[in-house]
């Protein structure tokens, strides 16, 4: 149980275009999604926070009108990279958590590579 | 504050040895821990957590100590398997925050585990 997945697991783009990133959660109900971003041999960093049906929480210095975060559903939650750079290239990594939990449950991580 | 670096320590032990990975963490609000275990290329997979009014919690294998009097968290694995080589990160919540922020967490540097055969 408490499977979270990701797609895709990783995606090539040129530069100036969008990226579309799915969480999905199989088998719960996510009341609660987490994005993270992490670079080579460092930590996850949280960008944002969403709750279903309502607007995400970002962290200090996440631009939100570059990433772009919609959790439509229960089970699903999607970050777009809006116009990427190289810098944005990157490990992205969701995570799930659902009502009345600390635990969070992470997706496998989408490699982006902005070219 | 966070604790992110730009270099990763690491802990090289050989098979069968004890490994001991320590945390400080940053928080001393922090009433939710967790222990992950990162692959390379694969996202964190939970291992074992304790709440503030514990010190100590046992799994299978694995001991998480809380000294929260220096705000330290560790991690034993007993018995060290090539399959217990990864990055290992200690994670905090702080139970601050409306809605699901309330259980964000901030996750520490991380250690780099080296299982030798």
């Amino acid at each position: 149980g408490a499977v979270v997945s990701q797609h895709p697991s990783w995606v090539i783009c040129k530069s100036g275009t969008s990226v579309k990133i799915e969480c999905r959660s199989l088998d719960f109900q996510a009341t609660t999604m987490f994005w993270y971003r992490q670079f080579p041999k460092q930590s996850l960093m949280l960008m944002a926070t969403s709750n279903e049906g309502s607007k995400a929480t970002y962290e200090q210095g996440v631009e939100k009108d570059k990433f772009l975060i919609n959790h439509a559903s229960l089970t699903l939650s999607t970050l777009t990279v809006t116009s990427a750079h190289p810098e944005d290239s990157s490990f992205y990594i969701c995570s799930a958590r659902s009502l009345n939990t600390y635990e969070q449950y992470f997706g496998p991580g989408t490699r982006l590579t902005v070219t | 504050g966070e604790s992110v670096g730009l270099h990763l320590p690491t802990l090289s032990v050989q098979e069968g040895d004890n490994s001991i990975i320590n945390c400080a963490y940053s928080n001393s609000a922090s009433d939710y821990f967790i222990w992950y275990k990162q692959e390379s290329g694969k996202g964190p997979q939970f291992i074992i957590d304790i709440r503030s009014n514990m010190d100590k919690r046992q799994g299978q294998r694995v001991t998480v100590l809380l000294n929260k009097t220096v705000k330290h968290l560790s991690l034993q694995i007993a018995a060290t398997q090539p399959g217990d080589s990864a990055v290992y990160f200690c994670a905090e919540n702080n139970g601050k925050g409306s809605g699901g922020s309330n259980y964000k967490l901030t996750f520490g540097k991380g250690t780099l585990l080296t299982v030798n055969p």
